[in-house]
């Protein structure tokens, strides 16, 4: 079945950690995007990717990095230097570049980090 | 930037009940969705609806773009309805960014 995988579901790491977040889509979409959900807050986009080997911060892309070598896959590195990592981190993609735009935008399952 | 507000923030239902969810934004949009994260994560699109009502099923959603605000209805709720409900707009002429409300938390019990 097509879809989004996400893993792990749950990662735990040490202070001064780096961490790499897997997101793999076989909807052959275009775009590509990072959440970040904090408890009782809603989505803040993190980055996002329009197309393979290219991709723009969202809104806050501090101390998180990311590459787009395959259509297909977009991990997410949270470095050291993000001061807050503890969160729920989701992938999505959409159709196109602006499939997002007309409800065509299909999330993974997510990704809980924890950073202890 | 813009204000999307949602309420109620946390709503208890009894299986069978009705309820309306609120999502009111700060300026003008040119679009609005409506998604539903289930219990274990998942998020799933409910709605594309920048103007006027739409209806799935035992959901149903209007917006009012004129006066800014949105609302989700859900009838003859059920236990599989609990999750936390997300609106997100889109702020006219601001761009593509798809800015998502706080949500509101639904929890239905037998």
């Amino acid at each position: 079945d097509g879809g989004i995988t996400q893993s792990p579901k749950y990662l735990f790491r040490k202070e001064g950690q780096n961490v790499t977040l897997s997101c793999e889509q076989n909807l052959n979409h275009d775009a590509m995007y990072w959440y970040r959900q904090d408890p009782g807050q809603g989505l803040r986009l993190i980055y996002y990717s329009q197309i393979v080997n290219d991709f723009q911060k969202g809104d806050i892309a501090e101390g998180y990095s990311v590459s787009r070598e395959k259509k297909e896959s977009f991990p997410l590195t949270v470095t050291s230097a993000q001061k807050n990592p503890t969160a729920f981190y989701l992938c999505a993609s959409s159709v196109g570049r602006t499939g997002y735009l007309t409800g065509e935008l299909f999330f993974g399952e997510g990704s809980r980090l924890t950073v202890l | 930037g813009i204000q999307v507000e949602q309420s109620p923030p946390d709503l208890i239902l009894q299986e069978g009940a009705n309820s309306t969810l609120r999502c009111n934004f700060s300026d003008s949009v040119n679009n609005l969705q409506w998604f539903h994260q289930n219990p274990w994560g998942q998020l799933i699109n409910l709605f594309y609806i920048p103007s006027g009502t739409k209806q799935n099923g035992r959901l149903s959603a209007t917006t009012v773009a004129t006066e800014r605000y949105s609302l989700l209805y859900i009838s003859s709720s059920q236990t599989t309805d609990s999750g936390v409900y997300f609106c997100a707009v889109v702020l006219t002429g601001g761009g593509n960014k798809l800015t998502f409300g706080t949500g509101t938390q639904l929890k239905v019990e037998l």
